[in-house]
């Protein structure tokens, strides 16, 4: 199975800050990579598609960007509805696999 | 709108099998496949398996082979995830979630359902 790689694992910052969190792969998966939010008790939600791509009504505070093996999430003002934990997903390879998640606070 | 809803939680003995529910509206049932995913305890996601509700068709991963079977009910449109020989280790919420695109295998996750606490206990 590829392994995926994120890191931070958590990180705290301030309101209107930029965050960035990078997801590795074990392999090359080209741009077959989606990124989920998912707060305490709900249900993941789907972020960002095909490593790039915003899902339909998600907020343009998103980005995503990369290919092959290195991978970047990007929140470019950090907001307070924006704590939770953020997860890479690649699906290149069957089983489609998770990252470990990055844990997002506010300072 | 689009919704996933899953049956209540379960508390299983070790070595017994459970079954959980979830059922889709908002949407043509036929139209997307549907996944199965857990998280264990401090654990990452896990994708366990697919399910196409047109035809019945499945795939699982290998770690569950064996263990897991997907059906569903087209009438109700429900999907159905059961899990056998269970220990500890499988002790996790349980989430059924919708592939984005119609009518393929697709591996990305639109909408999920509330999940489902199984926890496995003697």
């Amino acid at each position: 199975d590829i392994q995926m790689t994120q890191s931070p694992s958590s990180l705290s910052a301030s309101v209107g800050d930029r965050v960035t969190i990078t997801c590795q792969a074990s392999q090359d998966i080209s741009e077959y990579l989606n990124w989920y939010q998912q707060k305490p008790g709900k249900a993941p939600k789907l972020l960002i598609y095909d490593a790039s791509n915003l899902e339909s009504g998600v907020t343009s505070r998103f980005s995503g960007g990369g290919s092959g093996t290195d991978f970047t999430f990007t929140i470019t003002s950090l907001q307070a509805e924006d704590i939770a934990t953020y997860y890479c997903q690649q699906y290149d390879h069957i089983p489609p696999t998770f990252g470990g998640g990055t844990k997002v606070e506010i300072k | 709108q689009v919704q996933l809803v899953q049956s209540g939680a379960e508390v299983k003995k070790p070595g017994a099998s459970v079954k959980v529910s979830c059922k889709a509206s908002g949407y043509s049932f036929t139209s997307h496949y549907l996944h199965w995913v857990r998280q264990a305890p401090g654990q990452r996601l896990e994708w366990m398996g697919i399910i196409n509700p047109s035809g019945g068709s499945t795939s699982y991963a290998e770690k569950f082979q064996g263990r897991v079977t997907l059906t569903r009910a087209t009438s109700t449109s429900t999907v159905y995830m059961e899990l056998s020989s269970l220990t500890s280790e499988d002790t996790a919420v349980y989430y059924c979630a919708r592939a984005q695109a119609p009518y393929n295998w697709n591996y990305q996750f639109d909408y999920w359902g509330q999940g489902t606490l199984v926890t496995v206990s003697s």
